[in-house]
């Protein structure tokens, strides 16, 4: 099986510029969730998506925002970008029940 | 209090030691127990998953809980220079999707 990919893989853009990132879900999985590593802070739960809904959110702020489609696929957004925004991007599946998560190889984002 | 706590190291170890990493916990609630390898510029990767208290051994590695504790560990035997990673503990409730990671411990392993 294929696992989790994602797109594009580096990604540079400018503050207040807005950013759009891909994941496609390992087949037959239909939980995605979205995670955001730095240095300082490690890996933070951003939000996770099931059959187009999102299902959970963490603590993110609202220019953050994602969405599923009906094969699974997933996309987020992140809109007037900061500096602080400069990070790891990763994205998770899962069957949707209480199974582990395997992860992408993440879409790393630096703005300038 | 941060919900897991994990000691970022770095941790050097000779070629066939044995690694002891750990993480603790503060919510009770969690019920779900993960270890991830991450290899530089790649995404984790799953090494162990545990639900309960107690031992479960996959080849090399050894993962322990200790709920009553909100103790967690990751044993390795005989490290090898190809277990030079960073890993990360993750914990989860159950019936929740979200995974709450320890700030990860970075390993060399020396030929």
């Amino acid at each position: 099986k294929a696992g989790v990919t994602q797109t594009p893989r580096y990604l540079i853009k400018t503050r207040g510029q807005q950013v759009t990132l891909s994941c496609s879900p390992i087949s037959g999985h239909r939980s995605v969730s979205w995670y955001q590593q730095t240095p300082g802070q490690g890996l933070q739960f951003l939000f996770e998506y099931f059959s187009e809904t999102q299902r959970n959110k963490g603590n993110f702020p609202g220019r953050f925002s994602g969405r599923q489609f009906s094969n699974s696929r997933s996309e987020m957004n992140v809109s007037t970008l900061e500096l602080g925004d400069s990070a790891l991007y990763l994205c998770a599946s899962k069957t949707g029940g209480t199974d582990t998560q395997y992860f992408g190889p993440g879409t790393r984002l630096t703005v300038l | 209090q941060k919900e897991v706590e994990q000691d970022p190291g770095p941790l050097s170890v000779p070629e066939g030691a044995i690694v002891s990493l750990n993480c603790t916990y503060s919510n009770s609630a969690f019920q779900y127990f993960m270890w991830y390898r991450q290899y530089s510029r790649k995404g984790p990767e799953l090494l162990m998953y545990t639900y309960s208290s107690g031992n479960k051994e996959d080849g090399r590695f050894t993962a322990q809980v200790d709920k009553s504790s909100k103790y967690i560990s990751l044993f390795i035997r005989d490290s090898q220079p190809s277990d030079s990673a960073t890993y990360l503990c993750a914990i989860a409730q159950g019936g929740s999707e979200k995974l709450v990671f320890g700030k990860g411990t970075k390993l060399t392993v020396n030929p």
